[in-house]
């Protein structure tokens, strides 16, 4: 029934790893996301998806590759991992990007790396 | 300027009290505004959407004063389970329809 699923709900890792962080929706929606919520709790977007087509890419490190192999699915791989990438990363998805439409966000991402 | 601003938290109100929250937002263009709720260690999820004539959902009242480019949320009757953070979210659809998050403001509500 989860409408917005991340794995791994917890990731802890050493500094220069390589990790992905897996998302999926069933609720049929046609634009995805990424936000990241830092140590003071504010959240910011990284990167947007719709139909499998990025449309949004904030400044983010190139060090973060989204990949969306459906519309619905979009993955986030990190290389090379820093200490300040230690966050929460919440997957979210709409109906449509442009539309007054509620998003809905997976359970979050507990990255901290060591 | 952030684009998105709120009250600075934590309010500590008794059961029963009645509490407020305003949110201003920078961009004139934004169209959709919401307040989102987040419990501790969880997702963010909708509380409200808020439109333009404001609207009413129980115990809560949003309100949107495009002119002052300003929201509001209030809380009537405040419960121990109204605990949370309280974020204040703007969709501008010319920015690719992102929702633009604020702060956030944290409420803790005791008995």
């Amino acid at each position: 029934d989860t409408a917005v699923s991340q794995t791994p709900k917890y990731l802890v890792t050493q500094m220069g790893n390589d990790k992905s962080i897996k998302c999926e929706q069933n609720l049929g929606h046609d634009t995805m996301y990424w936000y990241k919520q830092d140590s003071k709790k504010f959240l910011k977007i990284m990167f947007s998806y719709n139909n499998k087509e990025l449309i949004i890419n904030e400044t983010v490190p190139n060090r973060f590759s989204p990949k969306s192999p459906d519309k619905a699915h979009l993955n986030l791989h990190i290389n090379s991992l820093e200490l300040g990438d230690s966050a929460v990363y919440f997957c979210a998805s709409s109906q449509e990007a442009v539309m007054n439409t509620e998003a809905f966000f997976g359970q979050g991402t507990r990255l901290t790396v060591v | 300027r952030k684009e998105v601003e709120q009250d600075p938290g934590p309010f500590n109100v008794p059961e029963g009290a009645t509490v407020a929250f305003n949110c201003t937002y920078s961009n004139s263009a934004s169209q959709s505004f919401f307040w989102y709720r987040q419990d501790c260690r969880k997702e963010p999820k909708l509380l409200m959407s808020v439109y333009s004539s404001g609207n009413e959902d129980g115990r809560f009242t949003a309100q949107l004063n495009r002119a002052s480019q300003y929201i509001s949320l209030l809380i009537r009757d405040s419960k121990l389970s109204d605990s949370a953070t309280y974020l204040c979210v703007v969709n501008s659809h010319n920015q690719g329809g992102k929702l633009i998050f604020g702060q956030g403001t944290e409420l803790s509500v005791k008995p």
